[in-house]
């Protein structure tokens, strides 16, 4: 059974601090994604990385930075977290060899800053 | 050019009736449309997807309709069950890389 899990289900961080969201795959895909889910706006890319050490900017990557050092995991780091900043937030997995592109997502973190 | 619209924002149906939301793209180079169910505390699931070459994937009770020229599809749920109760987002990609997703659609279904 195939599996993405993250670090945590709920987080409550103060403005300021710096926030990790940590992402673990075990079906070996090189592809990895990290998005924001807000309602009304949909799942929104942040970033996402098709490769050890290698990342994209997705559609809203102001105020994040991520890092991939291992295959089966991806970090969401949060420089100074803002109010703004929460949100639920989703990490996903896939990989390119298939010819659906399926995703395959975690169960997400809601984030809520202070 | 990267938004994909998404309508209605929600919608109830009673149990056995049709539920359809529609979406539309602008980018012509989208190589890949999937459909997404999620339910509460949970992420999305791939529910059925299809590529631009085929006008109409069905699998059980869902479909996908295509329309390439017009730049839109949509999902329709047969005989639609309480169980369908979700949030249904529509998305579009190429190359499997960078994901668009609709706003979603929270679909009630009355039993």
């Amino acid at each position: 059974d195939v599996k993405v899990t993250q670090s945590s289900r709920y987080l409550v961080k103060r403005t300021g601090e710096k926030v990790f969201l940590e992402c673990v795959q075990d079906m070996d895909h090189e592809n990895m994604f990290w998005y924001r889910q807000d309602p009304g706006l949909g799942l929104r890319l942040i970033y996402f990385s098709y490769d050890v050490k290698m990342k994209e900017k997705g559609d809203i990557p102001e105020g994040y930075s991520v890092s991939r050092e291992k295959k089966e995991r991806f970090s969401l780091i949060l420089e100074s977290a803002s109010t703004n900043q929460t949100s639920m937030y989703l990490c996903a997995s896939s990989s390119p060899g298939r010819v659906d592109h399926e995703q395959y997502f975690g169960p997400g973190t809601r984030l809520t800053v202070t | 050019q990267q938004q994909v619209k998404q309508s209605p924002q929600s919608l109830i149906v009673q149990k056995g009736g049709i539920s359809i939301i529609n979406c539309a793209y602008e980018n012509t180079a989208f190589d890949y449309f999937p459909w997404y169910q999620q339910f509460p505390g949970k992420g999305p699931a791939l529910l059925i997807a299809i590529r631009p070459d085929v006008s109409e994937k069905k699998e059980g009770r869902f479909t996908i309709s295509f329309n390439k020229s017009a730049k839109q599809f949509s999902l329709h749920i047969m005989a639609s069950q309480t169980g369908d109760s979700a949030t249904y987002f529509c998305a579009a990609t190429y190359y499997g890389q960078n994901f668009v997703f609709g706003p979603g659609t929270r679909l009630s279904v009355l039993p």
